[in-house]
């Protein structure tokens, strides 16, 4: 079946823009997280959504928001873009089951470069 | 959120010799402990994971071992080879709320 799709996969945003990122979840997985990945700072978390809502979130600032919609679908927003917002945005989708969740599947990412 | 430590943050061995990275959290509640490795321009993908109640898991040259008590977990790779260099990271979850460590650099030398 299809995995985590992504897009776009590259960006080039200028600062002080704003960009939307999409992801696609596995078929039947309803929880999306999105993670910001920079070299040396591991994969920071963002935000989960389950059911269009969302139930946590990272410590990042105002300008980081998302949604997700009825079909699972999600999109990430990042306002008034920074140079330090330059990373590779990964989301991941997963299965809830008994008391946790199950298949927790990154997608290939999508590389913003803000310049 | 959960807090997750990971160490080291770099790691060489030389090929056929072991490997072991180590995870601590902070959240009793954490139930899901994954491990995922991320090969340069590539994707996390899972490799192994164990959940609260088991104590160790292995499959083939990998394995994992939980400790609830002392709130930590790690992840071993036996007979290493040059292809097992990658970036490893450990995770915890409270349900769906997944926080990983900050990731362990592996360098296999044949």
């Amino acid at each position: 079946k299809a995995g985590v799709t992504q897009t776009p996969r590259y960006l080039i945003k200028t600062r002080g823009q704003q960009v939307t990122l999409s992801c696609s979840p596995i078929s039947g997985h309803r929880s999306v997280s999105w993670y910001q990945q920079t070299p040396g700072q591991g994969l920071q978390f963002l935000f989960e959504y389950f059911s269009e809502t969302q139930r946590n979130k990272g410590n990042f600032p105002g300008r980081f928001s998302g949604r997700q919609f009825s079909n699972s679908r999600s999109e990430m927003n990042v306002s008034t873009l920074e140079l330090g917002d330059s990373a590779l945005y990964l989301c991941a989708s997963s299965l809830f089951v008994a008391g946790g969740i199950d298949g927790y599947t990154f997608g290939s990412g999508t590389r913003l470069t803000v310049v | 959120g959960e807090n997750v430590e990971q160490h080291p943050s770099t790691l060489s061995v030389q090929e056929g010799d072991s490997a072991v990275i180590k995870c601590t959290y902070s959240d009793s509640a954490s139930n899901y402990f994954p491990w995922y490795k991320q090969e340069l321009g590539k994707r996390p993908q899972l490799i192994i994971d164990i959940r609260s109640n088991v104590g160790e898991k292995k499959d083939q040259r990998i394995a994992v071992t939980l400790n609830k008590t002392a709130k930590h977990f790690s992840l071993h790779i036996t007979e290493t080879q040059p292809e097992d260099s990658a970036v490893y990271f450990c995770a915890a979850s409270i349900v769906d709320d997944m926080r990983f460590g900050a990731g362990t650099r592996l360098t296999v030398k044949p």
